[in-house]
């Protein structure tokens, strides 16, 4: 089955202490990027990804770091995180020419205290 | 820069009666433009998507859009709704022809269904 798969769900943390969130698509999709969902906001994107070992800043990209050493993978890095950056995030996965349409994961939920 | 307005932020509905959810957008440049829906706890799913030709989109569960160029509208339809619809709609632009290919949303509008 065509999916991105985003781990963990759920997380709690407390503010400083460094976290990953996964990112993996089985699609063979060359473009991927991070969004967060906010209430009243929609959804932003934080980072995405043309191909490996190519990265570029979105709009909110401030406070996150991304990688992309294999196309398949693209995790999100908080190495200080703080309670601003509470959030419901999403990853999403495409085809660079296809003109959007991108499957997006189920999202991740994080709480930052 | 893209831009997306959603008018509405709350739509209440009774159930077999029509909706329109709608959907207002702003470039300098041609856009691609979608709809996706996100039921709760679930990531978005789309519902349909407008790259170029007709103006009049189909897409699945019975919704439309039709895509107005010189109101720079793209207004999502739905003649009957059930009460599985009830979720919250995303209208959402692409810049044709950037390096980019960022997806810019407006902020949503839940749809509510009631019986």
């Amino acid at each position: 089955e065509a999916q991105v798969t985003q781990n963990p769900r759920y997380l709690i943390t407390v503010t400083g202490k460094k976290l990953t969130v996964t990112c993996s698509q089985n699609m063979n999709h060359e473009y991927m990027s991070w969004y967060r969902q906010d209430p009243g906001l929609g959804l932003r994107q934080i980072y995405y990804s043309m191909n490996v070992e190519v990265t570029d800043k979105g709009d909110v990209p401030e406070g996150y770091k991304v990688s992309r050493k294999e196309k398949r993978n693209f995790p999100l890095i908080l190495e200080s995180p703080s309670p601003n950056q509470t959030s419901l995030y999403f990853c999403a996965s495409g085809e660079f020419g296809a003109g959007g349409g991108y499957t997006f994961g189920s999202g991740t939920r994080l709480t930052v205290v | 820069a893209q831009s997306v307005t959603q008018l509405d932020s709350q739509v209440p509905v009774f159930e077999e009666a029509p909706v329109e959810l709608r959907c207002n957008y702003s470039s300098s440049v041609s856009v691609y433009l979608f709809w996706y829906v996100q039921y709760p706890n679930q990531g978005l799913q789309l519902l349909l998507k407008y790259l170029s030709g007709s103006t009049l989109v189909k897409g699945i569960n019975g919704f439309e859009a039709e895509f107005n160029k010189s109101q720079t509208s793209f207004h999502l339809r739905k003649p009957s709704v059930h009460i599985s619809d009830t979720a919250e709609y995303f209208c959402a632009v692409s810049e044709v022809d950037t390096g980019r290919r960022a997806l810019t949303f407006g902020s949503g509008t839940r749809l509510q269904v009631q019986p």
